[in-house]
């Protein structure tokens, strides 16, 4: 069974960058496609990007300018960074398996609150 | 980018009764849509995907339906368990989009 796990601070203060990382177990990060997505409080649902282990990496339009995904398979497990955070980034992210973009397992998310 | 709106933002319907959520792509999206169930406090699950089929382990009580810009998701049965937030997506171009959610709650 495929498991993922975000890990990363909670809080993340206005200009500063959010860092998150994810955790695969039960499959090879070397397969599939791997994504951030996030859900503001009470909000929808946001696909920021995802990144393929050796090739591909995609970013939402809206945040391209400030977000890097990367994969390191040695570790299982891949990354997100968004730079220059406001209080509009804070949100649940999630980590999450695609595949032909379906996304077929989730991380439980990890809440972040950009605030000083 | 494709905006997906959903109707409506919240059903109430009576367990054991016939629920219908809708989902409109401001373009064609062919049959790339997917459904999503969210239960309070949990991480969304895959439902249905390709419009239809339904995902590993999903009860036959749910099915999906439509083409192009509509589409529609049934819950034939409402089990206490399905009272949730219902969200579709497409993924026929990126950047990949989701609905703002049907919350389907009791009546």
């Amino acid at each position: 069974q495929v498991q993922l796990q975000e890990s990363g601070p909670g809080l993340v203060k206005p200009s500063e960058t959010l860092s998150l990382t994810c955790s695969v177990s039960g499959g090879s990060i070397t397969s599939y496609n791997w994504s951030w997505i996030r859900q503001p409080p009470g909000k929808g649902l946001e696909w920021i990007g995802y990144s393929f282990y050796r090739g591909t990496t995609k970013y939402n339009p809206s945040l391209q300018s400030r977000v890097t995904i990367s994969v390191d398979p040695s570790k299982n497990q891949f990354s997100l960074k968004v730079t220059s955070v406001t209080a509009a980034d804070t949100a649940r992210y999630y980590c999450a398996r695609g595949m032909a973009g379906i996304i077929d397992y989730w991380g439980q998310g990890t809440l972040v609150t950009v605030s000083s | 980018e494709i905006v997906m709106t959903q109707t409506p933002a919240t059903l109430s319907v009576s367990p054991g009764e016939r629920a219908t959520l809708s989902c409109r792509a401001s373009q064609s999206v062919s049959s790339s849509l997917a459904w999503y169930q969210q239960r309070p406090g949990q991480a969304p699950r895959l439902l249905i995907y390709s419009t239809s089929n339904r995902a590993t382990g999903i009860p036959v009580s749910f099915s999906g339906s439509g083409s192009g810009t509509e589409f529609t998701l049934t819950i034939s049965s409402l089990q206490s368990e399905d009272f949730a937030v219902y969200y579709c997506q497409q993924y026929h171009n990126w950047p990949y989009t989701f609905g703002q959610g049907t919350k389907l709650e009791i009546k």
